[in-house]
């Protein structure tokens, strides 16, 4: 199993430019979540899906959007970019039931100049 | 909402030395509360969790214990060893909020030869 993987791991943007970052997950797990990670302040998180079908906004949702395509993935654009939003992306999953672990991709790096 | 804050931010023991790293949330409704380590350039993994019904939970070196009436948290490491060396993210979730973490801001541990 690959577990969570996520393209691209890294990326640089000019203001005002879109991208989409693919989050994959091979656990059959039900939900899947996408946070930004800054220095000092943790994982905070900006949207998450409970189930395939269904998303919803998490702590920072402003200036992104999601799409849970299917059961394994989970999409986050940038419809246009800004320098706040240069940070570090994680991509997780959980199956939530039983368990409440979540797993972590490996991260994209993105910087906006 | 949920806050949880997390103390130190940064943390250097000696080799062979105990650790400890505290937590506090502020949502009594909280009843799950996990700790991730991350290493440098590495995504995050959990190391240990506790649920609400519990006090105290030990595998090996790692153990945490758990106030729920003063809501506080902490992680304790034996022995540390310098693979110990990571940032270490406390977090706490709500069953009803769809066990989604809110996440500590961190605390770098530095484990010396």
């Amino acid at each position: 199993n690959a577990g969570v993987t996520q393209t691209p791991k890294f990326q640089v943007l000019k203001t005002g430019q879109s991208m989409t970052l693919q989050c994959a997950q091979d656990m059959n797990h039900n939900s899947m979540y996408w946070y930004r990670q800054d220095p000092g302040m943790g994982l905070r998180l900006i949207y998450y899906s409970a189930s395939e079908g269904t998303t919803d906004k998490g702590e920072v949702p402003n200036g992104y959007n999601v799409s849970r395509l299917n059961k394994r993935e989970f999409s986050l654009r940038l419809e246009s970019a800004a320098p706040s939003q240069t940070s570090v992306y994680f991509c997780a999953s959980s199956v939530r039931d039983s368990s409440y672990e979540q797993y972590f991709g490996p991260g994209t790096r993105l910087t906006v100049t | 909402g949920e806050n949880v804050e997390q103390h130190p931010s940064t943390l250097s023991v000696q080799e062979g030395d105990s650790a400890v790293i505290k937590c506090t949330y502020s949502d009594s409704a909280s009843n799950y509360f996990p700790w991730y380590k991350q290493e440098l350039g590495k995504r995050p993994q959990l190391i240990i969790d506790i649920r609400s019904n519990v006090g105290e939970k030990k595998d090996q070196r790692i153990a945490v214990t758990l106030n729920k009436t003063a809501k506080h948290f902490s992680l304790h490491i034996t022995e540390t060893q310098p693979e110990d060396s990571a940032v270490y993210f406390c977090a706490a979730s709500i069953e009803n909020y769809g066990q989604n973490f809110v996440f500590g801001p961190g605390t770098r541990l530095s484990v010396l030869p």
